[in-house]
C-alpha cells in the first residue's frame, strides 16, 4: 500500500514570495490534515478536512494561508505571501475513520513532509 | 498553554534495557492517546495508542500506560534496540483533535 505522498520534499523561497504544497493521502482515507512542525516542537493542526470539506480550519491563520481539497482525494496548501517566521516542516496526514464523536480510534498515517525556509 | 507535555528532551539507554518515555496532559477530556515514531527526514510513524478507558496496551516490546489521575502516559520499550533511536512523540486527543507533545530523542546505545 502507498503511503501518503507529499511534494515538494524540500522548498527554498524568498520572503513575500508565494508557495504551495500538494498531498496526495493513502487511497480511501477520507480524511486529511495539514500539520506545521516548528524546529524542536511537535505538529500543530492547521486543517482537517472530511471528504472535500474543511471541518476544522480554527487554527489556520487565513490571512496569509489557504487550503484546497477539491475532489475529496489530493490536498493544496498555500502561503501567500510568506514571511520568514513560515519556515517549518509541512506535514500531511490522512486516516480512514470518519469523524464521528470522540471515542473512536483511529490511525493517522503521516507523510514525510515540506521542508520549507523562507530567506 | 503546553496541553502535552514531553518534560525529558533526550534519553539514553543502553541496549537490551528497559527504556520508558514519558507525556503529561492537563486537559481530562482527552478520550485517545497516541505514541510516534520520527526518523530525521521523515514523518511521524503510529507506534501504539490507548483509549482513556483502558490503563493499559501491549504490543510486542511497547507497552503504553495511563493513569488518568495523574494525567500521565508512557512508553515502555522492553528490550531496547538500537533501531528504536528516534524522536518519540505523544498525542492526545479528543473529537479528532491531535495535541502533540513536543517531544523526546531517545538513543540507543549498542
Amino acid at each position: 500500500e502507498a503511503g501518503v505522498v507529499q511534494s515538494p520534499r524540500y522548498k527554498i523561497i524568498e520572503k513575500k514570495q508565494p508557495v504551495a504544497f500538494w498531498c496526495n493521502p493513502i487511497s480511501g482515507h477520507n480524511t486529511l490534515y495539514w500539520y506545521r512542525q516548528n524546529l524542536g516542537q511537535g505538529p500543530e493542526l492547521l486543517i482537517r478536512y472530511e471528504n472535500e470539506e474543511a471541518v476544522d480550519d480554527s487554527q489556520l491563520p487565513k490571512d496569509r494561508f489557504s487550503a484546497e481539497r477539491l475532489k475529496g482525494v489530493d490536498s493544496t496548501l498555500k502561503i501567500q505571501p510568506a514571511e520568514l517566521g513560515d519556515s517549518a516542516v509541512y506535514l500531511c496526514a490522512s486516516s480512514s475513520v470518519p469523524g464521528l464523536a470522540g471515542g473512536q480510534q483511529e490511525t493517522q498515517y503521516f507523510g514525510p513532509g515540506t521542508r520549507l525556509l523562507v530567506l | 498553554d503546553q496541553q502535552v507535555k514531553q518534560n525529558s528532551p533526550s534519553l539514553s539507554v543502553q541496549e537490551g534495557r528497559i527504556s520508558i518515555l514519558n507525556c503529561d496532559y492537563t486537559n481530562s477530556m482527552f478520550d485517545y492517546f497516541l505514541w510516534y515514531k520520527k526518523y530525521p527526514a521523515e514523518g511521524p510513524t503510529f507506534l501504539i495508542s490507548i483509549s482513556s478507558i483502558k490503563d493499559k496496551n501491549e504490543d510486542g516490546r511497547f507497552t503504553v500506560f495511563l493513569n488518568k489521575s495523574a494525567k500521565h502516559l508512557s512508553l515502555h520499550i522492553v528490550p531496547s534496540q538500537p533501531g528504536d533511536s528516534a524522536v518519540y512523540f505523544c498525542a492526545a486527543s479528543r473529537s479528532y483533535k491531535y495535541i502533540f507533545g513536543t517531544g523526546t530523542r531517545l538513543k540507543v546505545l549498542a
